[in-house]
């Protein structure tokens, strides 16, 4: 069974359009982040939820809006997507912030073109 | 900004060879985790270190943390070619709660 599930896997879509990738963890953890990697590997922080109550919203251009209806899900939708946006997504949990080990979803590579 | 840097960027060796990969913080971590991406795939948790001065190993991977919980390394003894991958350090800020990542080292091996 996966532990971290993202959708979808890959995403390819014109500038300006809207789309949203998706998060759930069957782990039971309390803590789901989203993080994104640019081309040159950084992994950055970009939001983060502690049983569905934002905790870090770092500075993202505010196209881009989490929600979490549950603990185990974490969505991500992004509006007016622009070039720069492509980029591989990780969604992952832990138990608590900084908790040992944070599981990571498989990731969602998006293009925009 | 609070940052965690990573040294080398790129490590390149001969299978057998060892390997070592540094990770600075300008601040006092509260741990400090690693782990490593293969190619195509998602990070995948290795260890964390909390202690200052803490050292762990797994196998060939020899993990530690600085006396001041500022810095870290993970070193390979005797390379194999399943180690290819991107090692990244990550370093957790208490106050920020945030778990912050190194740019990672991103390591290939001449069979």
């Amino acid at each position: 069974d996966t532990a971290v599930s993202q959708t979808p896997k890959y995403l390819v879509t014109q500038m300006g359009n809207d789309k949203s990738i998706k998060c759930e963890q069957n782990l039971g953890h309390d803590t789901m982040y989203w993080y994104k990697q640019d081309s040159k590997k950084f992994l950055k922080i970009m939001f983060s939820y502690n049983n569905k109550e934002l905790i870090i919203n770092e500075t993202v251009p505010n196209r881009f809006s989490p929600k979490s209806p549950d603990k185990a899900h974490l969505n991500l939708h992004i509006n007016s997507l622009e070039l720069g946006d492509s980029a591989v997504y990780f969604c992952a949990s832990s138990h608590l912030p900084g908790a040992k080990g944070y599981t990571f979803g498989s990731g969602t590579r998006l293009t925009v073109v | 900004g609070q940052q965690v840097m990573q040294i080398p960027q790129y490590q390149h060796v001969q299978e057998g060879e060892d390997f070592t990969t540094y990770c600075n913080s300008s601040t006092t971590l509260s741990n400090i985790q690693w782990y490593k991406q293969r190619p195509g795939g998602h990070p995948v948790f290795l260890i964390q270190l909390v202690k200052s001065g803490e050292v762990k190993k797994q196998k060939r991977l020899t993990f530690q943390f600085g006396e001041a919980k500022k810095n870290s390394s993970l070193h390979i003894t005797a390379t194999q070619t399943t180690d290819v991958g991107t090692y990244f350090c990550a370093g957790y800020l208490q106050g920020a709660q945030k778990l912050v990542f190194g740019q990672g080292t991103r390591l290939t091996i001449n069979p």
